[in-house]
């Protein structure tokens, strides 16, 4: 069984579209992220929530949007998608405050904007 | 200058060479990470440690928290160890996020 598993795998779309990623984790953590990885290789966090509550936002276009439903599961929904959203955007996990444990990471959704 | 710096960008070993990946933070930081990414783009956590030294099988991580310094290292390689080795450092004030480094690929030749 997958631990972290993230869909679609890969998502390619038209620029000025609104798309979602969906996360969910059967670990029983509660804690997730969101990362994204550039065409360089460089992984950033984005968000992170802790028991469905927001604790890291970083300096990300309020086109990104993240939702939690309940602990298991961290959606990320992306508004007029540009050229420059193109990456790779992982979803993790981890039991309690990040400094406490490892983080799990899902399979990652390859996003491309035309 | 990134907060987290990595070296070498790319190493190139034989099968059975003990490599060393080195990792500087700036930050303060409450542990350090390193992650392994596979070449099919999945991501694995290797390690997370806040002093001293871990060993799990033929990898070993050491961080000197004094020098702000980590490496791991890799004892008998073997070509499946290729990939692509990340650290990322967790900084220890406000929000607890992790800082990435550029990440080291690791290519083992049998």
């Amino acid at each position: 069984d997958t631990a972290v598993s993230q869909t679609p795998k890969y998502l390619v779309t038209q620029m000025g579209n609104d798309k979602s990623i969906k996360c969910e984790q059967n670990l029983g953590h509660d804690t997730m992220y969101w990362y994204k990885q550039d065409s360089k290789k460089f992984l950033k966090i984005m968000f992170s929530y802790n028991n469905k509550e927001l604790i890291i936002n970083e300096t990300v276009p309020n086109r990104f949007s993240p939702k939690s439903p309940d602990k298991a599961h961290l959606n990320l929904h992306i508004n007029s998608l540009e050229l420059g959203d193109s990456a790779v955007y992982f979803c993790a996990s981890s039991l309690g405050r990040p400094s406490y444990n490892e983080q799990f990471f899902g399979p990652g959704t390859r996003l491309t904007v035309l | 200058k990134n907060e987290v710096e990595q070296s070498p960008q790319n190493l190139t070993a034989q099968e059975g060479e003990f490599i060393t990946i080195n990792c500087s933070y700036s930050v303060g930081i409450s542990a350090l990470h390193w992650l392994q990414q596979h070449p099919g783009g999945g991501i694995v956590s290797l390690f997370m440690l806040s002093s001293g030294k871990k060993k799990h099988g033929r990898l070993i991580a050491t961080i000197n928290i004094q020098e702000k310094h980590s490496s791991l290292h890799i004892t008998a390689s073997h070509p499946r160890d290729s990939a692509v080795y990340i650290c990322a450092a967790l900084s220890n004030f406000g929000n607890e996020k992790l800082t990435f480094g550029t990440g080291t690929r690791l290519t083992i030749i049998p």
